[in-house]
């Protein structure tokens, strides 16, 4: 069964970067494409970005000029970066992985809530 | 704006049923199919649906999927206490070339 961990620290400041960390278990990282998503609270879930195991990467245009995504697959994981974070950027974050035949996003970590504050 | 609609909220009865709808706005948003996915609070995001109406292994059978035209639909049979979730809509959308959510529909069993 495959399993996808977020990990990073839970409070970040404004203005500074935000940096979270994908694990995954129990399957490879190959062949995939690999997504953030947010849930600011109260809110929706919105989009962030994919990444390929290949590297390749597409960003929610919203998002696009503050956000990095980076892959590991020696590690079995991916990785979010987004620059000069705002209160807006509180959120849970997610990861999950798209299915290889209808890229439905078909597997997702616990979530992990960041705070932007001072 | 956004590429996939969907109702803020629906209400039913226990063992009643729920038709949870959600219209793509454009052309452009859902031409490899749409999911569902279902969100308790506290939980990660559910996969209940693919490709408009294929379920994937362990969902229920009281639940089920389609689409007809720009709008694809997720019907729940005989409502349970479980059933209580939020559920969003999902799909490829290629002018933005970015992955789309509905706002999301909060079913409540009453």
């Amino acid at each position: 069964q495959v399993q996808l961990q977020e990990s990073g620290p839970g409070l970040v400041k404004p203005s500074e970067t935000l940096s979270l960390t994908c694990t995954v278990s129990g399957g490879s990282i190959n062949n995939y494409y690999w997504s953030w998503i947010r849930q600011p609270p109260g809110e929706g879930l919105q989009w962030v970005g994919y990444i390929h195991y290949s590297g390749n990467t597409n960003y929610n245009p919203s998002l696009r000029s503050r956000v990095t995504m980076s892959v590991d697959t020696s590690k079995n994981q991916f990785s979010l970066k987004l620059s000069s974070v705002t209160a807006a950027d509180t959120a849970v974050y997610y990861c999950a992985r798209h299915d290889s035949g209808d890229y439905s996003l078909d597997y997702w970590g616990q979530g992990t809530l960041v705070t932007v504050s001072s | 704006q956004a590429g996939l609609t969907q109702p803020p909220s629906v209400s039913k009865g226990l063992r009643q049923t729920a038709t949870l709808t959600c219209t793509a706005n454009s052309d452009n948003v859902g031409n490899q199919g749409v999911a569902w996915l279902q969100l308790h609070q506290g939980h990660p995001p559910k996969l209940l649906s693919y490709r408009n109406n294929n379920r994937p292994s362990g969902i229920s059978e009281r639940l089920s999927a389609s689409r007809s035209g720009n709008t694809a639909s997720l019907t729940i049979t005989g409502l349970q206490p479980e059933d209580e979730a939020d559920y969003y809509c999902s799909a490829w959308d290629s002018s933005l070339s970015a992955w789309v959510f509905g706002g999301g529909t909060k079913l409540t069993v009453l």
